[in-house]
């Protein structure tokens, strides 16, 4: 696609349940991120892919966060049991590779009720 | 860890005013770049800066690297409404991890 795709755009959920987010990135981009952004702060590093391995998940805040890659394309983040303070919005990024531009997409927001 | 701290957090300019956002590491950095969101989007790449000392211009917006690459500087000359927003330094550790500056939120009063 010509951008960074999310879904879902909008998430609202009880606590305790599960939740997958999307990320479809640029073709062609080997280099994949996602970052967690509260309300009025910054960029949060979860987790960063090069191909589909990830050689940092030091971002991940806790074992209820997980992040899979496949194909070298889309990848999905997994908040299991989700708390009240897991309410952000979700950012993916991609890239061509290491210290090229990255492209944002428009984010996930999730509201845990 | 790892840190690059970004000052202000806030700064409320009248139209036509300066802006500068400064961002500050302890350790050398690799590279800078620079990003603007909006308010209710998401960042947006500006720019980049890889050499030491480098300054690069875009219309208004003045970008500088430290003689020491330990620092790095966005300024606007004359700011105008289409400036509001939050502007954020990061910086590539080398690893691929992109850390970010807590940001600098920009308002102009028109």
């Amino acid at each position: 696609g010509a951008g960074v795709s999310q879904s879902p755009s909008n998430k609202v959920t009880e606590k305790g349940k599960d939740v997958e987010l999307r990320c479809d990135p640029i073709s062609g981009h080997t280099a994949l991120y996602w970052y967690r952004q509260s309300l009025g702060q910054g960029l949060e590093f979860l987790i960063y892919f090069q191909g589909n391995s990830a050689p940092d998940k030091s971002g991940l805040p806790s074992d209820r966060f997980s992040a899979e890659r496949t194909g070298g394309s889309v990848s999905t983040l997994t908040i299991q049991r989700t708390q009240q303070e897991d309410s952000a919005v979700y950012l993916c990024a991609s890239s061509l590779g290491r210290a090229a531009t990255i492209y944002f997409g428009e984010g996930s927001w999730l509201t845990v009720v | 860890g790892q840190q690059v701290m970004q000052i202000p957090q806030y700064q409320h300019v009248q139209e036509g005013e300066d802006f500068t956002t400064y961002c500050n590491s302890s350790t050398t950095l690799s590279n800078i770049q620079w990003y603007k969101q909006r308010p209710g989007g998401h960042p947006v790449f500006l720019i980049q800066l890889v050499k030491s000392g480098e300054v690069k211009k875009q219309k208004r917006l003045t970008f500088q690297f430290g003689e020491a690459k330990k620092n790095s500087s966005l300024h606007i000359t004359a700011t105008q409404t289409t400036d509001v927003g939050t502007y954020f330094c990061a910086e590539d550790n080398q690893g691929g991890k992109l850390i970010f500056g807590q940001g600098t939120e920009l308002s102009v009063k028109p």
